[in-house]
């Protein structure tokens, strides 16, 4: 089975600073990871993804993630982030047979102010 | 390329009564997921159903049921309903199969309010 943490469960930022929002697994087998973002009163919406190859994953919205395969970690960036970057964030992961149901880690709710 | 429509989008029951909640693919998608989200216990998985099979099943008791149809919509229904089954309920499509990577495409999910 495959879990994910999420290790902070709200991160506050002002506008155009950096972010990281943590993310660690634990799998047995070798896995896809996801990570989405969800704003109010909507679903999720896929940011970026990695299956394989380069450890750095660029997404939307100027979002990338690193894989660090030693440390089970994907942790999500964003070198600038603005207002509209409000939301929760929720990783996940998948085994990479791809016919396995995501698991999601808690969620981080970004709070970015003025 | 339209998304996965999920309807309705918000509904209220009381306690004891039973829900049923639909769920539209993404044209070409066999599989059909349905996750939970309440604030206090995030995302759980409720159930996968993959060509009209169920091919995962979370850990909810028997009260939560879904099926499938040929054309890959998806229903899922709680019966007897508890105030704790106050959640959103989020569907998402995938193509399932052969070359799969596991990516879910998430509809805007339905708010269900029990009193």
């Amino acid at each position: 089975a495959q879990s994910v943490t999420q290790l902070d469960s709200q991160v506050p930022v002002f506008e155009e600073a950096p972010v990281e929002l943590r993310c660690n697994y634990s799998s047995s087998v070798s896995v896809y990871l996801f990570w989405y973002v969800q704003y109010p009163n909507q679903g999720l919406q896929l940011l970026l993804k990695y299956l394989s190859g380069s450890t750095l994953v660029k997404g939307i919205n100027g979002f990338e993630a690193e894989f660090n395969k030693s440390q089970t970690s994907f942790h999500l960036r964003k070198p600038s982030v603005h207002i509209s970057d409000t939301a929760e964030y929720f990783c996940a992961v998948t085994p990479n047979s791809g016919y396995s149901t995501l698991t999601f880690g808690k969620g981080t709710m970004l709070l970015v102010s003025p | 390329k339209a998304g996965v429509t999920q309807t309705p989008r918000y509904l209220i029951k009381t306690r004891g009564q039973q829900v049923t909640l639909s769920c539209s693919p993404i044209s070409g998608h066999r599989s059909v997921s349905w996750y939970q989200q309440t604030p206090g216990q995030g995302l759980q998985f409720l159930f996968e159903y993959f060509s009209e099979t169920q091919r995962n099943k979370g850990n909810f008791p028997g009260r939560f049921s879904g099926r499938q149809f040929s054309n890959s919509r998806s229903e899922m229904n709680v019966s007897t309903l508890e105030l704790g089954d106050s959640a959103l309920y989020l569907c998402a499509s995938s193509l399932g199969d052969r070359g799969n990577t596991g990516e879910l495409f998430f509809g805007e999910g339905s708010r269900l309010t029990v009193l």
